[in-house]
C-alpha cells in the first residue's frame, strides 16, 4: 500500500503572498488532517477533513484553509503568509476519524522571507 | 481542550540502558493515545497505540507503553535501547468526545541520543 505523499517537499515564499500544499492519502484512508511543526515545538492540529467536509479545526486563523477531494487527496491554502507561518507542514490520513491510527506524511518545509 | 506534557526535552543514555519517557495527558473523557517517532530526516512513524482493553500495550522495535487511567498518563519504556533508537519522541492525544474532530495534541517532544 502506497503511504502519505505531499508534495513539494520544500518551499520559499515571500510575506504577503499565497501558499498551496498538497496531500495525497494513504490507499483506503478518507480522513486528512494538517498540522502545522515549528522547529523544536510538536505538531499543531490545523484542521480534519471527512469525506471532503471540514470536521475539526484547532487554533488556526481563517487564512489557513482547506478541501479535500473525492480520491480523498486533500490542499492547505494559507493565505497572506507571515513569517511566523515558517513551519514543517504534515499530512496525516486514517480510515475514520483516527480510530484505527494517523499515517503521516514527510512534509512540507516552508519557509517565509 | 486537552493538552499533553512530556517531562524531559532532552535524554541521553548509553547503549543497553533502560529507558522510561514520561507523558502525561489533561483531558477528562475518554481518549486515543500514541507514541510517534521522528528518526533525524524522516516522517513521523507510529511506535505504539492504545485505543481499548489491556493498559500495557506494546509496539514495534521492542517498545512499550502502560497507560494509568488515574495519573492520566501513558510513559514510553524499553528495557535496553540501542544506537540506532536515537530520535525524537512524541506523544499524542486523541479526544474522543468530539468524535475524533479535533485531531491530535501532541506534547513537546523528547530529544533522545544514546550513546555508543
Amino acid at each position: 500500500e502506497t503511504g502519505v505523499t505531499q508534495s513539494p517537499t520544500h518551499l520559499i515564499k515571500t510575506r504577503g503572498q499565497q501558499v498551496t500544499l498538497r496531500c495525497s492519502s494513504q490507499s483506503g484512508h478518507n480522513t486528512v488532517s494538517w498540522y502545522q511543526q515549528a522547529l523544536g515545538q510538536g505538531p499543531q492540529f490545523i484542521f480534519q477533513y471527512y469525506r471532503e467536509e471540514e470536521n475539526g479545526r484547532g487554533n488556526f486563523p481563517p487564512r489557513f484553509s482547506g478541501l479535500q477531494f473525492p480520491n480523498y487527496s486533500s490542499e492547505l491554502n494559507v493565505n497572506a503568509l507571515e513569517l511566523d507561518d515558517s513551519a514543517l507542514y504534515l499530512c496525516a490520513s486514517s480510515q475514520g476519524l483516527g480510530d484505527y491510527g494517523y499515517t503521516f506524511g514527510s512534509g512540507t518545509r516552508l519557509t517565509v522571507v | 481542550a486537552q493538552s499533553v506534557s512530556q517531562h524531559n526535552h532532552h535524554v541521553i543514555l548509553s547503549e543497553a540502558a533502560s529507558l522510561e519517557l514520561g507523558c502525561n495527558y489533561s483531558y477528562g473523557g475518554t481518549v486515543n493515545l500514541f507514541w510517534y517517532v521522528q528518526y533525524p530526516g524522516q516522517h513521523l512513524q507510529l511506535l505504539l497505540k492504545y485505543f481499548s482493553g489491556d493498559p500495557l500495550v506494546k509496539g514495534i522495535k521492542g517498545f512499550e507503553a502502560e497507560f494509568i487511567k488515574s495519573k492520566f498518563s501513558f510513559n514510553l519504556r524499553k528495557p535496553s535501547v540501542q544506537w540506532s533508537d536515537t530520535a525524537e519522541y512524541f506523544c499524542a492525544v486523541n479526544a474522543l468526545s468530539g468524535g475524533g474532530a479535533d485531531g491530535l495534541t501532541f506534547g513537546k517532544g523528547t530529544h533522545l541520543i544514546i550513546q555508543p
